[in-house]
C-alpha cells in the first residue's frame, strides 16, 4: 500500500445512513480508482478518476458517489440506496492515465464495511 | 461469459513443489496482464506484470503468456507455506484505456 491510506478501516453502518470512506495518496498518480470484494470474489469497479475534477462510473457505480477535488483525495460516498453495502472496499492508483501499456494499480490497505 | 476467469481453487500443493496458477481471458486484443498476491484480510499486491508472449522470471516466480491461446499463467517454484493467498489474474482489455478487468482469483495452500 505504500503511499496510499484508507481510513477507517473498518466501518460499521445502519441501514439508511450515508457513509464515507476516505482515500488519500502521496505518490503523485494521476488516477485513482475504487473498488468493490465480496468474499470468494474478485474485484469489481465502482467509480475512476483520471485527473482532477473528473470521474466516471465503473461496473457498479449505483448506489456509491465520489469526488475529485484534490489530486490526491478521491473519496467514496456510500448511500443508502445501495441494497447490499457490505464488502471490502479497495482504492487503488495509478500513476499515469493515458497510453497502455498499463501501468501498475497499487492498492490502499482497504476499508471493511458491515451494515448492521 | 467472463472476461477472466481462474479457477477458484483451493490449489494445495506440497512445500517444495512447484504450483501453477492459470488464467484465461476472452479479449483477444487485451495487452498487459498482471498477477495480484492477496492475503486472507488484505489488499492484493503486484508480483508480475507481462506483455510480451513469453516467460517472464522473478525470483521463484514466472509469468507465462500465450495470447493466440489467451492464458496466461504463473509459476511459484519451490512453494512455501508463506505463499498460502489468493492469486488473483488482471487484464488489461482492448479499448479499455487503463482499465484492468480482474479474474475471482484462485486460492493456494502450501503444505509444509
Amino acid at each position: 500500500d505504500g503511499g496510499i491510506t484508507q481510513s477507517p478501516k473498518y466501518l460499521f453502518r445502519k441501514e439508511g445512513q450515508n457513509v464515507t470512506l476516505s482515500c488519500e495518496q502521496n505518490l503523485n498518480h494521476d488516477a485513482m480508482y475504487w473498488y468493490r470484494q465480496d468474499p470468494g470474489q474478485g474485484l469489481r469497479l465502482i467509480y475512476y478518476s483520471q485527473i482532477v475534477n473528473d470521474f466516471q462510473k465503473g461496473d457498479i457505480a449505483e448506489g456509491y458517489s465520489v469526488s475529485r477535488e484534490k489530486k490526491e483525495s478521491f473519496p467514496l460516498t456510500v448511500t443508502s440506496a445501495q441494497k447490499n453495502p457490505t464488502a471490502f472496499y479497495l482504492c487503488a492508483t495509478q500513476r499515469r492515465a493515458d497510453v497502455p501499456p498499463t501501468d501498475t494499480q497499487y492498492f490502499g490497505p482497504g476499508t471493511r464495511l458491515t451494515v448492521l | 461469459q467472463k472476461e477472466v476467469e481462474q479457477n477458484s481453487g483451493p490449489l494445495s500443493v506440497p512445500e517444495g513443489a512447484i504450483a501453477s496458477l492459470n488464467c484465461t481471458y476472452s479479449d483477444r486484443g487485451s495487452q498487459s496482464f498482471f498477477w495480484y498476491r492477496q492475503y486472507s484480510g488484505k489488499s492484493p499486491e503486484l508480483i508480475m506484470s507481462i506483455y510480451s508472449n513469453g516467460d517472464k522470471e522473478d525470483g521463484r516466480f514466472t509469468a507465462q503468456l500465450n495470447k493466440a491461446s489467451q492464458y496466461v499463467s504463473l509459476l511459484i517454484r519451490d512453494s512455501q507455506p508463506s505463499d498460502s493467498a489468493t492469486y488473483l489474474c488482471a487484464v488489461n482489455p482492448n479499448n479499455a484505456g487503463n482499465m484492468l478487468t480482474f479474474g475471482g482469483g484462485t486460492r493456494l495452500m502450501v503444505k509444509p
